[in-house]
């Protein structure tokens, strides 16, 4: 079993959708948390970076993270097409090496 | 962007030539990395460094060795390539004080043929 768990989709939603991604993980160490997205052919872009558990808010996207039932969440308001892009989620025990889940495509059609 | 450069961004070889890909930054962060990309496992970590001629194994090192002589470059050497290394490599760089995160290139597309 994988330490972090991430649906690889494809998800396809409507313009204007509100967009749920998740990951679970095994590993009760992890105390950070990061949600990059990544266009094709480009590198990972960092969007959200949380410590331990409760809410982040950056403009349309949220990210959750319940570390008693090891599961993360990034919420994307109001989607548009530009939000088309793989999303990954990411963890980190302090040890600085990060753990990934291997990336949920997302598809914003206009 | 981060100040990451990642050179070649596409190369093409055959089995067992050696192969070196360079990462540069101009942010002087103290830590780099590097990470394989491949479909149904994510991003998975090779290599990374602490300091100049500070390094460590990752996750999937077998096959590859890293040198960091100046704190801007970072390379990943495979030494005689094989074609279960066709992926495509990401470099990445981080600030250790206050655990920052990960900022990554724009990666280099290998294919070993």
């Amino acid at each position: 079993q994988k330490e972090v768990e991430q649906d690889p989709g494809p998800l396809s939603v409507p313009e204007g959708a509100i967009v749920s991604l998740n990951c679970t993980y095994s590993n009760s160490a992890f105390q950070y948390f990061m949600w990059y997205r990544q266009y094709s052919r480009k590198g990972p872009e960092l969007l959200m970076y949380t410590y331990s558990s409760g809410n982040k808010e950056d403009g349309r996207f949220t990210a959750q993270v319940d570390k008693s039932s090891k599961y993360i969440s990034l919420f994307i308001r109001d989607s548009q097409p530009s939000d088309s892009a793989t999303y990954l989620c990411a963890m980190d025990n302090q040890g600085g090496k990060l753990i990934f889940g291997q990336g949920t495509e997302l598809s914003v059609k206009p | 962007d981060a100040g990451i450069t990642q050179s070649p961004r596409h190369k093409v070889t055959e089995t067992g030539t050696p192969v070196t890909l360079r990462c540069h930054q101009t942010e002087n962060h103290r830590y780099m990395y590097w990470y394989r990309q491949d479909p149904g496992h994510g991003l998975r970590l090779i290599h990374y460094s602490y300091g100049v001629k500070d390094t460590d194994k990752g996750e999937v090192s077998d096959g590859y060795s890293v040198s960091r002589s100046k704190t801007e470059d970072f390379l990943l050497t495979l030494e005689s390539a094989t074609s279960s290394q066709t992926s495509v490599y990401f470099c990445a760089i981080s600030d250790p004080g206050g655990n920052q995160p990960q900022h990554f290139g724009d990666g280099t597309r290998l294919s070993i043929l």
